[in-house]
């Protein structure tokens, strides 16, 4: 059982590089999440996707870009890293519950620790 | 929006001692609200939810009631075992599309 997969689990970058984390879900879940968790902040939410080829902003999106080519797939791309963005990153997905309802139930990748310096 | 707060950590108690980490939430309505948990190297997994007012969730003998006169949802268990060391994460739902907002997050340490 895969659930959801995210990769690297770590990644060290200079300032300036950049690089693209994927997450990928077996579960055929319609939305997908990119959150990253920094102490005593909790989790914020930087950009999610409600269906294959959508994406939208979150709490937190300067800095980062996301594709959804594939319904599985949901890509978080930084361009230019920053110091700031040293964080943990996690993936989630959810399915659509219908009928306009919110069930609230996430299922979270692993984490991705990234460290800008 | 919607935001929760929750109590600062790390609560540190010894096994079968009971605990409670305190959550109240600020909304506009009355959002369902959850507790999440992220045990060592995981990712979240939630643990209990409560969809109305005087909603009770429970799972696992972790137990958590949605109290609209105090806007509280604490999180309660009457003996917390070495394998409840985690941190504790309050949640409301913050918008549709399964948005959800989370805490600062609770640290627990339970110790023989």
């Amino acid at each position: 059982n895969a659930g959801v997969t995210q990769t690297p689990k770590f990644r060290v970058l200079k300032t300036g590089q950049s690089m693209t984390l994927l997450c990928a879900q077996d579960m055929n879940h319609e939305y997908m999440y990119w959150y990253r968790q920094d102490p005593g902040m909790g989790l914020r939410l930087i950009h999610y996707s409600v269906g294959e080829g959508t994406t939208a902003k979150g709490e937190v999106p300067d800095g980062y870009n996301v594709s959804r080519l594939k319904k599985q797939n949901f890509l978080l791309g930084l361009e230019s890293a920053a110091p700031s963005q040293t964080s943990v990153y996690f993936c989630a997905s959810s399915p659509n519950p219908g009928g306009g309802l919110n069930t609230g139930e996430l299922f979270f990748g692993e984490g991705s620790r990234l460290t800008v310096l | 929006g919607n935001s929760v707060t929750q109590m600062e950590g790390p609560v540190t108690l010894s096994e079968e001692a009971f605990l409670t980490i305190n959550c109240t939430y600020t909304a506009t309505g009355y959002p369902s609200l959850f507790w999440y948990v992220q045990y060592p190297g995981e990712g979240l997994q939630l643990l209990l939810k409560a969809t109305k007012a005087d909603d009770k969730g429970s799972n696992k003998g972790f137990e958590a009631t949605y109290r609209k006169e105090t806007t509280s949802f604490h999180l309660e268990k009457g003996s917390v075992q070495v394998s409840d060391s985690a941190v504790y994460f309050c949640a409301s739902i913050s918008g549709g599309y399964q948005k959800v907002t989370f805490g600062t997050g609770t640290k627990l340490q339970v110790i023989p």
